[in-house]
């Protein structure tokens, strides 16, 4: 299958500080990425969806100054978490839906511990 | 909000059981059911993309069926393996352009 990276896979940061999170699809372009919050028993949470060129798609509640998305390329896509808090502290995971349409194809995920 | 429900959240079995698990979704709301394999420090692998009602795919030991009309899948798992061990996300398309919508999935463990 595709596939996709993520980095880092873990960052423990100070509160008030910004983390970057890259997402990368290596082998194929991805107009479509998604990014997913998992919190402990929880299903994956679509946090938004990104797409090459323009602007992201935030979910209810999510706010879009606080988790800043960029898709500058086919191949990438980045999430800054800005003003890092402790409530921040979760599993971030990224996706990139195949050029057909038919499937996603996942990242390894980020840890990030805000102390 | 569309629910997506998976049972049972975790399940042990004896190497050399088949197993099986369950996904339900809302039958009005179907484009593609999607199951994933998740195993710890690993990205999801892709198993599965089912779109039509009786589907039935296979790959190796694993199989999944799909009735769209009641709406729920099936997981079947043929003479689990240690390395079967991981967590079985299924995921909803409700239609072509939308995201996907996830269960909580189920965490199997496989023991020796």
């Amino acid at each position: 299958g595709a596939v996709v990276s993520q980095h880092p896979s873990r960052v423990i940061c100070k509160s008030g500080t910004s983390v970057k999170i890259e997402c990368r699809s290596l082998d194929f372009q991805a107009t479509t990425m998604f990014w997913y919050r998992q919190f402990p028993k929880k299903s994956l949470m679509l946090m938004a969806t990104s797409n090459e060129g323009s602007k992201a798609t935030y979910e209810q509640g999510v706010e879009k100054d606080k988790f800043l998305i960029n898709h500058a390329s086919l191949t990438l896509s980045t999430l800054t978490v800005t003003s890092a808090h402790p409530e921040d502290s979760s599993f971030y995971i990224c996706s990139a839906r195949f050029p057909s349409g038919d499937t996603q194809y996942f990242g390894p995920g980020t840890r990030l511990t805000v102390l | 909000i569309l629910n997506v429900e998976q049972s049972p959240q975790s399940l042990h079995v004896q190497e050399g059981d088949s197993t099986n698990f369950t996904c339900s979704f809302p039958s009005s709301n179907f484009y593609a059911l999607h199951w994933y394999r998740w195993e710890t420090a690993k990205s999801p692998e892709a198993l599965f993309v089912m779109t039509l009602n009786g589907d039935e795919k296979k790959k190796g030991r694993i199989s999944a069926t799909l009735n769209t009309k009641e709406g729920y899948s099936y997981l079947y798992i043929k003479g689990s393996q240690p390395e079967d061990s991981a967590t079985y996300l299924c995921a909803l398309l409700p239609s072509g352009n939308t995201p996907l919508v996830f269960g909580k999935g189920t965490r199997l463990s496989v023991i020796a």
